[in-house]
């Protein structure tokens, strides 16, 4: 079992581009989230899913777009990154329920000049 | 609203002693979760204990337990015969057992271990 994996670990963007961050869960689990973490901030919840084919939006949804079309993957794009998204990036899993422990992916740090 | 307050941005401990992280959360709830995690220097964050709030009894994991108050609102971390490994930030996390709401974070507490 990998459990979370992620990729890229490390990005380096230049204002206005665009890119897609992978994550995939093996546990089969329903629930996956997008975070960000920023110094003094804690975890702030992006987007997230309840199940395959289902998207909604959490606390800091702007500037980014998220797709579930499998079960395990869940992608997070940045159309137009701008340098205030300068941040590390986790994804994580929940299992049995949403209020469930969390399984976490390793992160992306991405910088945005 | 719920919120979720660490009010220790960082503290020290020497090696083999005992140290106590404070969490406190505001909820008009009744059936929650609560849970420390732990994320070290290499950043992947994982579970350390985890609290259903209707069990009264504290959780315990190994060398880490809880003191929850539930009245108080209060669910604090002690980490026992410290180690060089449990050097790093400490997340308080509130879940209230509900589908529509999302797990809330507190700002962190970074825990540095003295040899």
């Amino acid at each position: 079992n990998a459990g979370v994996t992620q990729t890229p670990k490390f990005r380096v963007l230049k204002t206005g581009q665009s890119m897609t961050l992978l994550c995939a869960q093996d546990m089969n689990h329903e629930y996956m989230y997008w975070y960000r973490q920023d110094p003094g901030m804690g975890l702030r919840l992006i987007h997230y899913s309840v199940g395959e084919g289902t998207t909604a939006k959490g606390e800091v949804p702007d500037g980014y777009n998220v797709s579930r079309l499998k079960k395990q993957n869940f992608l997070l794009g940045l159309e137009s990154a701008a340098p205030s998204q300068t941040s590390v990036y986790f994804c994580a899993s929940s299992y049995p329920a949403p209020w469930d422990t969390q399984y976490f992916g390793p992160g992306t740090r991405l910088t945005v000049l | 609203a719920q919120t979720v307050t660490q009010s220790q941005p960082e503290m020290s401990v020497q090696e083999a002693e005992t140290v106590t992280l404070s969490c406190t959360y505001d909820t008009s709830e009744s059936d929650y979760y609560l849970f420390w995690y732990k994320q070290p220097p290499s950043r992947q964050m994982i579970l350390v204990i985890r609290q259903e709030a209707y069990k009264q009894q504290n959780a315990t994991e190994n060398r880490f337990s809880v003191n929850f108050q539930k009245a108080a609102k209060s669910f604090s971390l002690k980490i026992s015969d410290s180690q060089l490994g449990d050097a790093a930030m400490y997340f308080c996390a509130y879940n209230k057992k509900n589908r529509d709401d999302k797990i809330i974070f507190g700002k962190g507490t970074r825990l540095h271990i003295l040899p």
